[in-house]
């Protein structure tokens, strides 16, 4: 059962901002959202994670719902680059590093020139 | 700093053949895991490893095992390859954070596999 649902692709100009929304109704309160996008056939790469406040760090903004059951993935100004696959994941609150991490397939973003 | 480490990086295997992954991390990194990718899709749990010594299946674990030999390292054996196992294989350790419980993934570059 999947616990975040994303769009399939999505296209963005070069220079705009890039929204990726991710769908994750059944979280529960103590788990986090978290985002990665994997570049070609790369290992994929941490971008931002929030629990429930608006997040910002170099490379995006996290904007999640009041009622965490979505979020919003915003790359301000899209680069070639940023052409990827971007994933949301949920994963609960631990200090164990016990739980199943599993991926959905993504949202295949591409950057057009 | 190396990060996540992964040999070999390229494999071609003949059914029946077995071959052990190997995933070596220096983060200090009490998680590690294992997944799979096959062409144009997400990626699939196949073991995790919480700490050194415990090991836990994940989505596909049919097919393979696992050793967490120490705390660095994590390998991924398969005993009879099948050409269903010809796919792109990631190894990924993470921190958790303890005052947050948040902790984020750190993957290798992956292990490519082909099962003829």
């Amino acid at each position: 059962d999947a616990k975040t649902t994303q769009p399939t692709s999505m296209d963005c100009a070069e220079g705009r901002a890039a929204n990726l929304p991710c769908n994750h109704s059944t979280i529960s309160g103590n788990e986090y959202v978290y985002w990665y996008r994997q570049i070609h056939s790369q290992g994929p790469q941490y971008i931002i994670h929030g629990l429930k406040n608006n997040e910002t760090n170099e490379m995006a903004s996290l904007i999640i719902t009041e009622d965490r059951k979505s979020s919003t993935l915003i790359l301000p100004h899209a680069t070639l680059r940023d052409t990827a696959v971007y994933y949301c994941i949920v994963r609960p609150q631990s200090n164990f590093g016990n739980e199943k991490l599993t991926f959905g397939t993504g949202t295949r973003l591409t950057i057009i020139p | 700093n190396a990060g996540v480490t992964q040999t070999p990086k390229f494999q071609v295997l003949k059914t029946g053949q077995s071959m052990t992954l190997q995933c070596a991390q220096d983060m200090n990194h009490n998680s590690m895991y294992w997944y799979r990718q096959d062409p144009g899709m997400g990626l699939r749990l196949i073991y995790y490893s919480a700490s050194e010594g415990t090991t836990d299946k994940g989505e596909v674990p049919n097919g393979y095992n696992v050793s967490r030999l120490n705390k660095r390292e994590f390998s991924l054996r398969l005993e009879s390859a099948a050409p269903s196992q010809t796919s792109v294989y990631f190894c990924a350790s993470s921190v958790i954070w303890a005052r947050t419980g948040h902790g984020e993934l750190f993957f290798g570059e992956g292990s490519r596999l082909t099962v003829l």
